[in-house]
């Protein structure tokens, strides 16, 4: 079993709708959580970090943590085509940096 | 500001041939990563550089493949014999010690091995 564990969709929208991704995992050593966003034959590019349990908010997107239940979240409001890209969880202890295997989104216009 | 700067982008070799992948990090970060990324796939790490030093190498398959990080800045990964389940590609990544979270990626080596 995976350590993070991401349903790999693909997911499509219609512009406009609010996207809701999310990843589970297993390692309780995880401290901090990052979403990433990866355009095709590009690098992925840092989107979100939170370090605790809650809600992290920037512009039309959110973060949300809930250690409790090893499960995190991302959420996209007003989505764009521009928001279309592959969104990939990751999770860091002391030691290393581990990663989901991506959502691909389309948002459609 | 330039990013993580890779080369070449694009790769197609024969298997058994050698390649090697150069990387150059953003200007001031001491941490370099390389990590592999198959496709459908998130990235996973090779191996991690602070400065020159190898300091988790782990993952790296070290019967075909090296990395060096000569005088703490630009790095290189090679894999020598190439095989088809190399067919990936290959990011480099850099950060600084103390913000070890937020990472930059470059674009990344694509690599076809026929």
């Amino acid at each position: 079993q995976k350590e993070v564990e991401q349903d790999p969709g693909p997911l499509s929208v219609p512009e406009g709708a609010i996207v809701s991704l999310n990843c589970t995992y297993s390692n309780s050593a995880f401290q901090y959580f990052m979403w990433y966003r990866q355009y095709s034959r590009k690098g992925p590019e840092l989107l979100m970090y939170t370090y605790s349990s809650g809600n992290k908010e920037d512009g039309r997107f959110t973060a949300q943590v809930d250690k409790s239940s090893k499960y995190i979240s991302l959420f996209i409001r007003d989505s764009q085509p521009s928001d279309s890209a592959t969104y990939l969880c990751a999770m860091r202890d002391d030691y290393k940096l581990s990663f989901g295997a991506g959502t691909t989104v389309t948002v459609r216009a | 500001e330039a990013g993580v700067v890779q080369s070449p982008r694009y790769k197609i070799i024969e298997k058994k041939q050698p390649v090697a992948f150069w990387c150059n990090p953003i200007s001031g970060h001491n941490t370099l990563y390389w990590y592999l990324q198959n496709l459908g796939q998130g990235p996973e790490l090779l191996i991690r550089y602070e400065n020159e030093e190898a300091v988790d190498d782990s993952q790296l398959p070290k019967d075909r493949f090296s990395a060096e990080r000569l005088k703490g800045v630009d790095s290189t990964l090679k894999i020598q014999p190439a095989e088809l389940g190399d067919s990936a590609v290959y990011l480099c990544a850099s950060s600084l010690r103390e913000t070890g979270n937020t990472i930059y990626f470059g674009e990344g080596s694509w690599l076809t091995v026929v």
